[in-house]
């Protein structure tokens, strides 16, 4: 399995821009996350999806964020217009209902200039 | 709410050094508890995992006790290498939902 993929690996976009995050999660996995990971803040949850469906969007930050889940091997996140407040790296994880713990991608690092 | 409070960094340790890094949780119900690694530049790798009280997760020298009384899920190696510097995170998982703790920093100097 090749894991959790997340595209494109480095995004450097102006402010004002629209940016969008993909991910791929581990076939089988029902369940998938976005983080966001800053210096400041850490490690932040900014919404999962299971079987598709949100079931908790508390940590989006504001209206500029989306993610939509249109079917079990793809999500994405959405920000428009972007901020320079939104660099950060961003983290997509699957995992199953077994308990045992969730798949990390490799991250997307994103800068907003 | 779910929460997660980890030993709050850097350490710093000398190769062959015993490591303990703290961590404790609050939660309701009977949640799943992880520690996770992340290497420079890297995702977060699962480390190691226990599911439920008195369990001992172990993977790669570390190991943590999952202990109810105590809430807590302390990580430990008894002699650590250079190629552990890392950062590592404590993670409790309820309801499917992962809450993770701050990260604690860890560098091994020869």
């Amino acid at each position: 399995d090749a894991g959790v993929i997340q595209s494109p690996r480095h995004e450097v976009t102006e402010m004002g821009q629209e940016v969008t995050l993909r991910c791929k999660p581990i076939s089988g996995h029902n369940s998938l996350f976005w983080y966001r990971q800053t210096m400041m803040r850490g490690l932040e949850l900014l919404i999962y999806f299971n079987n598709n469906v949100p079931i908790d969007d508390s940590g989006m930050p504001e209206d500029r964020f989306s993610a939509k889940m249109p079917n079990a091997s793809f999500s994405t996140l959405k920000i428009q217009p972007s901020e320079p407040r939104d660099s950060a790296v961003y983290f997509c994880a699957s995992s199953t209902r077994d308990r045992l713990g969730a798949f990390f991608g490799q991250g997307t690092r994103l800068t907003v200039v | 709410g779910n929460s997660v409070t980890q030993m709050e960094g850097p350490v710093t340790l000398s190769e062959e050094a015993f490591l303990t890094i703290n961590c404790t949780y609050t939660a309701t119900g009977y949640p799943s508890l992880f520690w996770y690694v992340q290497y420079p530049g890297e995702g977060l790798q699962l480390l190691l995992k226990a599911t439920k009280a008195d369990d001992k997760g172990s993977n790669k020298g570390f190991e943590a006790t999952y202990r109810k009384e105590t809430t807590s899920f302390h990580l430990e190696k008894g002699s650590v290498q250079v190629s552990d510097s890392a950062v590592y995170f404590c993670a409790l998982s309820a309801n499917e939902k992962l809450t993770f703790g701050t990260g604690t920093r860890l560098t091994i100097i020869p």
